[in-house]
């Protein structure tokens, strides 16, 4: 099992520019997330989905777009990017069962935004 | 929303040595996750420990869900254990994100 995947690793973007980001897991999870961690702070969240065809906004969602229209795949796209948006987004899932909801990240993608 | 305060926010050992690193929730949850961010920046689970006590290793975790915090133990550091050590919690609500703490960056040296 490759677990969670993130395309691409990184990418530098001018400001206006548009982009997705691909994540894709194979533990036939439901639940996908996807975050974004900041220097010197924790990871924060962006937007996620409890289930193919559905999404949710996080804690910071503003300039941010998803779908999941494949259970394995979560997409997050950046309409018109900002420097602001410089990061490094992590996507992640996981599953419940009996309570149990561990969550698996995938590598990362460093994003510049110029 | 559920605050996460980890300390300390900073500590650097000498290879050999012990550390407590201690994780406290302001509220009730069900989901407590351990991560080592190692220099590359890849994020590793280390426990997934909501309540109870687990070991692996040098590593081993404790919660104490009732009193709210948690504790993640490295006995004998190693240089390979530097890096950032993220506590995160989820809320009782199946499927919501975890809330990250701002880590605790530990340096070990030989």
């Amino acid at each position: 099992n490759a677990g969670v995947t993130q395309t691409p690793k990184f990418r530098v973007l001018k400001t206006g520019q548009s982009m997705t980001l691909l994540c894709a897991q194979d533990m036939n999870h439901e639940y996908m997330y996807w975050y974004r961690q900041d220097p010197g702070m924790g990871l924060r969240l962006i937007h996620y989905s409890v289930g193919e065809g559905t999404t949710a906004k996080g804690e910071v969602p503003d300039g941010y777009n998803v779908s999941r229209l494949k259970k394995q795949n979560f997409l997050l796209g950046l309409e018109s990017a900002a420097p602001s948006q410089t990061s490094v987004y992590f996507c992640a899932s996981s599953y419940e069962s009996g309570g149990y909801f561990e969550q698996f990240f995938g590598p990362g993608t460093r994003l510049t935004v110029l | 929303g559920i605050q996460v305060e980890q300390s300390p926010p900073d500590l650097i050992l000498q290879e050999g040595a012990n550390s407590t690193l201690r994780c406290n929730f302001s509220d009730s949850v069900n989901n407590l996750q351990w991560f080592h961010q190692n220099p590359w920046g890849q994020l590793i689970n280390l426990f997934y420990i909501p309540s109870g006590t687990k070991q692996n290793g040098r590593l081993s975790a404790t919660t104490v869900a009732t009193e709210r915090y948690s504790l993640l133990y490295i006995s004998s550091s190693q240089t390979t254990d530097s890096g950032v050590y993220f506590c995160a919690v989820g809320p009782r609500e199946a499927g919501t994100a975890l809330i990250f703490g701002k880590g605790t960056t530990l340096s070990v040296s030989s």
